[in-house]
């Protein structure tokens, strides 16, 4: 079964700062795929980014980037130049190409922008 | 936003009652999911629906049963809650497998006395 490690309860970033957090899996298929999902105090759960594990390429989204070392199976999140409506919960989700459809997330990082 | 919602959004019970949670789309997709959220544990998945009256288990099913009579909604129903059933729980629903996101509902949160 897959599994997902991040290994930062919480984290804390200056505003306007950058801030990699931490995620690791473990599997033994070849292809799936990785995301990073948010959750403000509202609850509402926000779709980050995505990459896809056939892509060597690492996926951006405007302030936020990965670092995708599929060999080391690590997947980590920088988000540049922090804001303050950045402070959240931060999930890293594995997700299987074919088959089950579920979403295996991490146990997430909290995240604290500080002005 | 996708359009998702659940209701109740909040309900506090008592141990040994039925309770059912109702997630309602409006985006007509063919995949939804039932996860709880615990401190410390992410999100899991509880059970999924990839159809109408097609449905399997996830990593946490025990003590949880779903329906899905009609596209747009799945229930998830506690025949008989359970304080370890204190939780989070959250909706979602997808269109095609792959990379495609799970659209997130905005959460139940459930309290078993």
């Amino acid at each position: 079964a897959q599994t997902v490690t991040q290994s930062q309860p919480e984290m804390s970033v200056q505003e306007a700062e950058t801030v990699t957090l931490s995620c690791t899996y473990d599997t033994s298929e070849s292809d799936y795929y990785l995301f990073w999902y948010k959750q403000p105090p509202s609850r509402q759960m926000i779709l980050v980014i995505r990459q896809e594990a056939y892509k060597q390429q690492n996926a951006t989204e405007n302030r936020f980037s990965v670092n995708f070392q599929k060999a080391a199976k690590s997947f980590s999140l920088k988000i540049s130049d922090s804001q303050l409506g950045d402070a959240a919960m931060y999930f890293c989700a594995y997700r299987s190409r074919g088959g089950s459809e579920k979403l295996v997330f991490g146990k997430g990082t909290k995240l604290t922008v500080n002005p | 936003d996708a359009g998702i919602t659940q209701s109740p959004r909040h309900k506090v019970t008592e141990t040994g009652t039925p309770v059912t949670l109702r997630c309602h789309q409006t985006e007509n997709h063919r995949y939804m999911y039932w996860y709880r959220q615990d401190p410390g544990h992410g999100l899991r998945l509880i059970h999924y629906s990839y159809g109408v009256k097609d449905t399997d288990k996830g990593e946490v099913s025990d003590g949880y049963s779903v329906s899905r009579s009609k596209t747009e909604d799945f229930l998830l129903t506690l025949e008989s809650a359970t304080s370890s059933q204190t939780s989070v729980y959250f909706c979602a629903i997808s269109e095609v497998r792959g990379a495609d996101e799970q659209f997130f509902g905005p959460g139940t949160r459930l309290t078993v006395l």
